[in-house]
């Protein structure tokens, strides 16, 4: 599944699919980008990070991708399991200074 | 390695009553950063501090609302004369340097009955 953040902040997925949360940002300044995880009731968890001078950065069952020329990130969560039912921001940093963060997508796992 | 801790977890209080809210950053870090959220919305900067000094507190509403990192103890939050429009979670930062990566503390949650 896909979505964009603004736009579809919904996403439900079947266990063990991928799942692709996206996210436009809005200044071409921004040079450090932060996905987070936020459970109900907890606050933001980090999930992986890039800066602008990369397109692509993989974690633990997680790749993020980064097109500055459409001022675009995605998220993409391979073998999607139940523990992975959150709500997901993008947040985009310029020159050191504050974060701005996205509305989010809400991610449901369906077993 | 203690993280990001916030008390009260929990708060509850009258319109006109002050609510103080702190967070103590992870070991080490110096920059602290104060967001809220809405039920179902994102996160909202509010204010950013170094150890005695406002970096960036463009977020943060002009009255009743103040916030402070001293050099010994931990940040604080400081609403004055709460009204209902209040109530949200409020979420603490820390990060080792301005531009790095953010931690987040589990956040307080304030109602304003």
């Amino acid at each position: 599944g896909e979505s964009v953040g603004l736009h579809l902040p919904t996403l439900s997925v079947q266990e063990g699919d991928n799942s692709i949360i996206n996210c436009a940002y809005s200044n071409s300044a921004s040079d450090y980008f932060i996905w987070y995880k936020q459970e109900s009731g907890k606050g933001p968890q980090f999930i992986i990070d890039i800066r602008s001078n990369m397109d692509k950065r993989q974690g633990q069952r997680v790749t993020v991708l980064l097109n500055k020329t459409v001022k675009h990130l995605s998220l993409q969560i391979a073998a999607t399991q139940p523990g992975d039912s959150a709500v997901y921001f993008c947040a985009e940093n310029r020159a050191g200074n504050q974060f701005y963060f996205g509305t989010g997508t809400s991610l449901t796992v369906i077993p | 390695n203690a993280g990001v801790m916030q008390n009260p977890r929990h708060l509850v209080r009258r319109r006109g009553q002050e609510a103080r809210l702190r967070c103590s950053p992870m070991k080490g870090h110096s920059h602290v950063y104060w967001y809220r959220q809405l039920p179902e919305e994102g996160l909202k900067f509010m204010v950013y501090l170094q150890k005695e000094n406002i970096i960036d507190e463009s977020g943060m509403p002009k009255e009743r609302f103040s916030a402070e990192f001293p050099k010994e103890g931990p940040s604080i939050l400081r609403i004055q004369q709460v009204v209902r429009g209040d109530s949200a979670a409020y979420f603490c930062a820390s990060s080792l340097a301005g531009g790095n990566e953010q931690y987040f503390g589990p956040g307080t949650r304030l109602t304003v009955t």
